[in-house]
């Protein structure tokens, strides 16, 4: 059971926006940054969003992250058959001292 | 460029332990720390802990405190995770991750290993 709760899947057609949900606590994405994963198959974790809706050097501005409250979205427009991933979210947790991750949502683009 | 190059795949038994490095370059080593996450098949991402490379300081998830250790070498830019009393469901692929830092917080940043699969297994 992830500490961060996200859909399992979601899915789309190209062209199209998709949201991606996560949800936590006072302790975690209530009072602090979320950061969002792009996991290929059989690839290691890449970095989508950073502090909550910042995008690294690279990442293409179809990708934008939003926080409010103790929630936290991740929403990719112009969908395109590349983005067919897992996608994980993540946040600092006060109270275990530690990251915690959403279990993942899986993307498939229809 | 930044690179952290982790060792091959290893396949151990239950009650084992196993070490896992992660060798980094193109950057100061010191300057950053390392965190350790790991991903059995088929599932999520878990954080394991974290290293301070400069002072060798260390975070552990309480899920694996008393049976992990992670250490650095500064001397090799390389970082260990030690994984002891292996059971099956320690089986998993294990990544280290480089801190990125902005205006004084750090987070699990882009820079990540390759992935050392461990198997578990009689």
């Amino acid at each position: 059971q992830s500490v961060l709760t996200q859909p399992p899947s979601a899915s789309g057609t190209p062209g199209q926006r998709v949201t991606i949900s996560c949800s936590g606590s006072s302790s975690n994405i209530g009072s602090n940054y979320v950061y969002w994963y792009q996991q290929l198959p059989g690839t290691a974790p890449k970095l989508l969003i950073y502090r909550n809706d910042q995008r690294p050097s690279g990442v293409p501005d179809r990708f934008s992250g939003s926080k409010s409250g103790t929630s936290a979205s991740l929403a990719i427009s112009g969908l395109r058959s590349e983005d067919e991933a897992d996608y994980y979210c993540t946040a600092w947790d006060d109270s275990l001292s530690g990251w915690v991750f959403g279990g993942g949502t899986k993307l498939t683009v229809l | 460029q930044v690179q952290l190059v982790q060792s091959g795949a290893e396949v151990k038994k239950p009650g084992a332990s196993v070490k896992v490095s992660c060798k980094a370059s193109g950057y100061t080593f010191t300057s950053y720390g390392i965190s350790w996450v790991r991903q059995a098949p088929g599932q999520g991402l878990e954080w394991m802990g974290w290293i301070s490379a400069y002072d060798g300081h260390t975070n552990y998830a309480q899920k694996f405190q008393g049976r992990v250790i992670m250490t650095t070498d500064t001397s090799r830019s390389t970082a260990y995770m030690d994984l002891r009393s292996l059971r099956s469901d320690d089986t998993a692929m294990y990544y280290c991750a480089r801190d990125d830092c902005t205006d004084g917080v750090c987070y699990l940043g882009p820079n990540w290993g390759q992935g050392t699969l461990v198997t578990v297994s009689s």
